[in-house]
């Protein structure tokens, strides 16, 4: 079983500030590892995902995240930010192993609420 | 560019009565999810499929909630009867397969149960 921890519920940033949200996952296996946005009243839209290679990955918008294996962390970064990056941010995981017929599920954290003040 | 469409957008019951809520995948997408977000946490899958069948289903309260997939392509979720706490975000997603990872993510159907 795999749980994501997102110790910040709000964070609250200047515009063209630099900012970070955190995200820490628990699994006994390997995962591959997301960050989604979701827009007031809207669905989730993928961000940006670690699957292997290097643990700096790049998203849309500006954004990117690093992998620590050693500190089973994934956090999320933006240099400058922008009023239209207020939203809410979901770090989830997904085994990274699939066995056919079973379930390839993605385990959410609470989300973290971003607003971006002029 | 293909979206995965649901409806309603908004739906407001009250407490006993039925309700369902619509889901229409991106075209070609085998696998479907049916989450459920509540204000201020993370989604929580409540059922999956693939195809026409169900793959998961062990967090579907199912002594109210039932969802169905009869062709293997749209996909309903009932609730009978509403509770208050049903009240949440339910979002549909989808992905080509089983195996795949990303997962694309419908508007969400809001319900407040009254």
């Amino acid at each position: 079983a795999q749980s994501v921890t997102q110790l910040d519920s709000q964070v609250p940033v200047f515009e063209e500030a630099p900012v970070e949200l955190r995200c820490n996952y628990s699994s006994s296996v390997s995962v591959y590892l997301f960050w989604y946005v979701q827009y007031p009243n809207q669905g989730l839209q993928l961000l940006l995902k670690y699957l292997s290679g290097s643990t700096l990955v790049k998203g849309i918008n500006g954004f990117e995240a690093e992998f620590n294996k050693s500190q089973t962390s994934f956090h999320l970064r933006k240099p400058s930010v922008h009023i239209s990056d207020t939203a809410e941010y979901f770090c989830a995981v997904s085994p990274s192993s699939f066995l056919s017929g079973s379930a390839r599920q993605l385990t959410f954290g609470s989300g973290t609420q971003l607003t971006v003040l002029p | 560019e293909a979206e995965v469409a649901q409806s309603p957008r908004y739906k407001i019951t009250e407490k006993s009565q039925a309700v369902a809520f619509w889901c229409d995948p991106i075209s070609g997408h085998a696998t479907l999810y049916w989450y459920r977000q509540i204000l201020g946490q993370g989604p929580e899958l409540l059922v999956q499929f693939q195809d026409e069948s169900v793959v998961d289903d062990s967090q579907l309260p199912k002594d109210r909630f039932s969802a169905e997939r009869l062709k293997g392509v749209d996909s309903t979720l009932k609730i009978q009867p509403a509770e208050l706490g049903d009240s949440a975000m339910y979002l549909c997603a989808s992905s080509f397969g089983p195996g795949t990872y990303e997962q694309y993510f419908g508007p969400g159907t809001r319900l407040t149960v009254t």
